[in-house]
């Protein structure tokens, strides 16, 4: 029951911004973020809690709709360091952590 | 410093030839994971192991065994590797939150296996 993220690839300019989404058919208990550039370890940005709690990056934000078991992150005026794939991962109680299957951002000068 | 390490990073082997990557951590965490990295496919979770001698199957245990007889190691083991298991391997570790949940996973370089 791998998480389902959207979308699965994308471009932007400099300065642009994206979003990214991510929905799991499982009651969470958390969702998590992490950026992986090419031939690197992923490398995490947030966690969000049910409850509302956020822990993570300064210049990204990100929602968690506990209803509809849904995340999204957001990535505002981006830069070319932000290019990689993007993760979700979806946390039951630090059992089986299952990830999406990424989201290939490229950010172009 | 903070860190996960794996050994080895590179690894050429043939099939059916026992092997074994082992993975540290220096953070005192608790949990400890590993996943394998396809094409297509993201990261897929091996096995898991929440504390010393509690270790768990993830999503795709089939051909893999681990074992976490300390805190800070959890080896991975393939006792007779197949080519369908050439994969680029991620061993992490977390604490665990107050409550339930994972904190931040600190993934280890990673280690490139071909399996002949």
């Amino acid at each position: 029951q791998q998480p389902v993220q959207s979308p699965q690839a994308v471009i932007l300019r400099e300065g642009e911004d994206a979003v990214i989404n991510c929905s799991s058919s499982k009651a969470l208990y958390s969702v998590h973020w992490y950026r992986q550039k090419h031939g690197e370890a992923p490398v995490f940005l947030m966690i969000l809690l049910k409850g509302g709690e956020q822990k993570g990056h300064e210049k990204i934000s990100a929602s968690f709709n506990e209803k509809k078991q849904q995340s999204s992150l957001y990535l505002t005026a981006s830069q070319l360091s932000y290019s990689g794939t993007y993760f979700c991962g979806t946390d039951l109680y630090g059992q089986n952590f299952v990830f999406g299957p990424g989201t290939r951002l490229s950010v172009l000068p | 410093e903070a860190q996960v390490t794996q050994n080895p990073r590179y690894l050429i082997t043939v099939t059916g030839k026992k092997l074994t990557v082992t993975c540290s951590q220096n953070m005192n965490h608790e949990y400890m994971s590993w996943y394998r990295q396809d094409p297509g496919l993201g990261l897929r979770q091996i096995y898991y192991s929440m504390n010393v001698e509690v270790t768990d199957k993830g999503d795709v245990p089939e051909g893999y065994k681990v074992s976490r007889k300390e805190k800070r190691n959890f080896p991975l083991i393939l006792e007779s590797p197949s080519p369908n298991q050439t994969s680029l391997y991620f061993c992490a570790s977390s604490s665990m939150g107050t409550g339930v949940g994972l904190e931040t996973q600190y993934f280890g370089p990673g280690t490139r296996l071909l399996v002949l």
